[in-house]
């Protein structure tokens, strides 16, 4: 089946700095991408929407300059977290969705600790 | 929100019974549910799916049932075992100008007990 790899799985980043996570669709072609944020006992809400070749779409209240999200080619998508601050200390997941089929297949998640 | 996922529903089962899980959607546009098993630490896993032409359908130990006049889905698993503990998302297609984006209901613990 279609299959989601996501990197790195967890990542501890000083205050300020930048984290870049990655997504890639392994074995079928990712016309779109989804990113999501996900916080200890909630549910995920989705950040934004990325069709590959266009600029990200952002769910309200999302910053964009803050998330940035980059989908160049088929099957690559990447989500940088600008100057990041604790607050931004989340479970973040990303989902794809090849052109035409009603599945989303989504990665394994990546948890992001900021100090 | 009255609901800020901080008390999420709980269900505790004894190994063996059948488990019923459900769900309320708002967005009558919605044309296709699934339905997400999570694990912690991990990424959401499918479980099954139903597209809003169907009421009914049925994987491996799992049924999912849709009443669209209510806007309710329910997810049956049968002979529940201990590794089917974790969170239970159901996820809907919004339709509509919102077409492929999936929205994430509350979410429900499932512990099952050997």
């Amino acid at each position: 089946g279609a299959v989601v790899s996501q990197h790195p799985s967890r990542v501890i980043c000083k205050s300020g700095t930048s984290v870049k996570i990655e997504c890639r669709s392994l074995d079928f072609q990712a016309t779109t991408m989804f990113w999501y944020r996900q916080f200890p006992k909630q549910s995920l809400m989705l950040m934004a929407t990325s069709n590959e070749g266009s600029k990200a779409t952002y769910e309200q209240g999302v910053e964009k300059d803050k998330f940035l999200i980059n989908h160049a080619s088929l099957t690559l998508s990447t989500l940088t977290v600008t100057s990041a601050h604790p607050e931004d200390s989340s479970f973040y997941i990303c989902s794809a969705r090849g052109r035409g089929e009603y599945g989303y297949t989504f990665g394994s998640g990546t948890r992001l600790t900021v100090v | 929100g009255e609901n800020v996922g901080l008390h999420l529903p709980t269900l505790s089962v004894q190994e063996g019974d059948n488990s019923i899980i459900n769900c309320a959607y708002s967005n009558s546009a919605s044309d296709y549910f699934i339905w997400y098993k999570q694990e912690s630490g991990k990424g959401p896993q499918f479980i099954i799916d139903i597209r809003s032409n169907m009421d009914k359908r049925q994987g491996q130990r799992v049924t999912v049932l849709l009443n669209k006049t209510v806007k309710h889905l329910s997810l049956q698993i049968a002979a529940t075992q201990p590794g089917d503990s974790a969170v239970y998302f159901c996820a809907e297609n919004a339709g509509g100008t919102s077409y492929g984006k999936l929205t994430f209901g509350q979410g429900t613990i499932l512990t099952v007990h050997p």
